[in-house]
Parts: structure tokens; C-alpha cells; sequence
């Protein structure tokens, strides 16, 4: 069981808009960035957010991040087939003095 | 090119050790905390433990499920951060991957990731 709480999976139509909710509490999200990461069919995880909202170098715009309280959002527009991967979000928390990550959503281009 | 390359997996039988080893490449090794994570088969990410740059204290963290049995440490002179593993259980077997913490701040993200390392734990 996840400290950090995810949709299994979420699915749509290429070129429409998916979220990705992440759950948490206050000794993790509450008071802490979060980061995610996207973890392509076969390879290694990537990050993708970072700071609740911030984007590396070289990810794309459609891309974006959102924290509220003890919850955080990712959403992707424009969705392409070549999103299909898993996503996962990622904290630090207090409490435990852990790193805490989500169970992961699996993104389906329909 | 900033990389790391995780090795030393393998097929071991329950009970007995294992090193992993991680070796950093094109970025200054001494200034970033180096992680651990795992993946098992089908299964999610799971956090291991980090231990800082040694000019930050060098300390380590550890999660509850390999906390007694899992040893991070680093070499700087050959930017080199390894992970031992002791009492193996059939559960610790993943995909092992090394990755490097972008700042010093507990919830910085991990911005480099190698391509992992399987381990299998089975007699």
C-alpha cells in the first residue's frame, strides 16, 4: 500500500486531456514539492515535474503540475500515443523520514 | 553526458549478498545525494534509501523493508556509489536503479536514472 494515493489508470482519445491525481497528507504533500515521473514500457524512470510545477529541460509544455493542500495533479494535453507509460509521483515525508512514492497510473491512448 | 550505470545484478539464492554498484559519470559526484529505488516485477517504484555527499554529512536513510539488511556507500575518488545487500529474500528481487538527487533539499527531486539492474533472489 502507497503512502501516496493514484488512480490505477486513466485513458482518452489521442489528442485530448488526461489528470493524474496524487493524494497525500500534510507530512508529505502537505509540506513538501513534489516531483513526477514517467516511466516509459521497458525503461527507467524520467523525470518529468519537479517543485510541484516546474518541467525540465526538453519536456514538453504539455505537460503541467498542480499542488492543493495535501493533493497534486498532473495533466497532459494533446495527447499522443507516445505518452503511454506509467506515471508515478514522488515526496519526501517528514513523518517517516522516508521518500514516498505513488502505486503508479497507467496512461492508455484509446 | 551526466549518467549513471548500475551493475553487479544477478541471480543469488536467499540468504546470501549482493553489491550493486553505480558509476557516475559528467557531473561533479562529490556535490549530489545518490538513491536507491527498486521496482519488482509488474509492481511500482518502491524507495530504498540515499545517502548524502559527504560534504553534507554523508548520512543515509533507509526504508522500513530493507532498513538492517541494505548498506548504501559511496567512493568519490572513483564516483562510484554502491549498495550491499545482505539476508536476501525472495522478495527483494527487482529491478534495482541508481539515481542521483538534484539538490539538497529532502523532497528534490531525482533528475538521473540508470537503466537499472535485475536482481533475482531464488534458489
Amino acid at each position: 500500500q502507497s503512502v501516496l494515493t493514484q488512480p490505477p489508470s486513466v485513458s482518452a482519445a489521442p489528442g485530448q486531456k488526461v489528470t493524474i491525481s496524487c493524494s497525500g497528507s500534510s507530512s508529505n504533500i502537505g509540506n513538501n514539492y513534489i516531483s513526477w515521473y514517467q516511466q516509459l514500457p521497458g525503461t527507467a524512470p524520467k523525470l518529468l515535474i519537479f517543485d510541484n510545477n516546474k518541467r525540465p529541460s526538453g519536456i514538453p509544455d504539455r505537460f503541467s503540475g498542480s499542488k492543493s493542500g495535501t493533493s497534486a495533479t498532473l495533466g497532459i494535453t494533446g495527447l499522443q500515443t507516445g505518452d503511454e507509460a506509467d506515471y508515478y509521483c514522488g515526496t519526501w515525508d517528514s513523518s517517516l523520514s522516508n521518500v514516498v512514492f505513488g502505486g503508479g497510473t497507467k496512461v492508455t491512448v484509446l | 553526458e551526466v549518467q549513471v550505470v548500475e551493475s553487479g545484478g544477478g541471480l543469488v539464492q536467499p540468504g546470501r549478498s549482493l553489491r550493486l554498484s553505480c558509476t557516475s559519470s559528467g557531473f561533479t559526484f562529490g556535490d549530489f545525494a545518490m538513491s536507491w529505488f527498486r521496482q519488482a516485477p509488474g509492481k511500482g517504484l518502491e524507495w530504498v534509501g540515499f545517502i548524502k555527499a559527504k560534504t553534507y554529512g554523508g548520512t543515509t536513510e533507509y526504508a522500513a523493508s530493507v532498513k538492517g539488511r541494505f548498506t548504501i556507500s559511496i567512493d568519490d575518488s572513483k564516483t562510484v556509489a554502491y549498495l550491499q545487500m545482505n539476508s536476501l529474500k525472495a522478495e527483494d528481487t527487482a529491478v534495482y536503479y541508481c539515481t542521483r538527487r538534484s539538490g539538497t533539499y529532502l523532497y528534490d527531486p531525482f533528475d538521473i536514472w540508470g537503466q537499472g539492474t535485475l536482481v533475482t533472489v531464488s534458489s
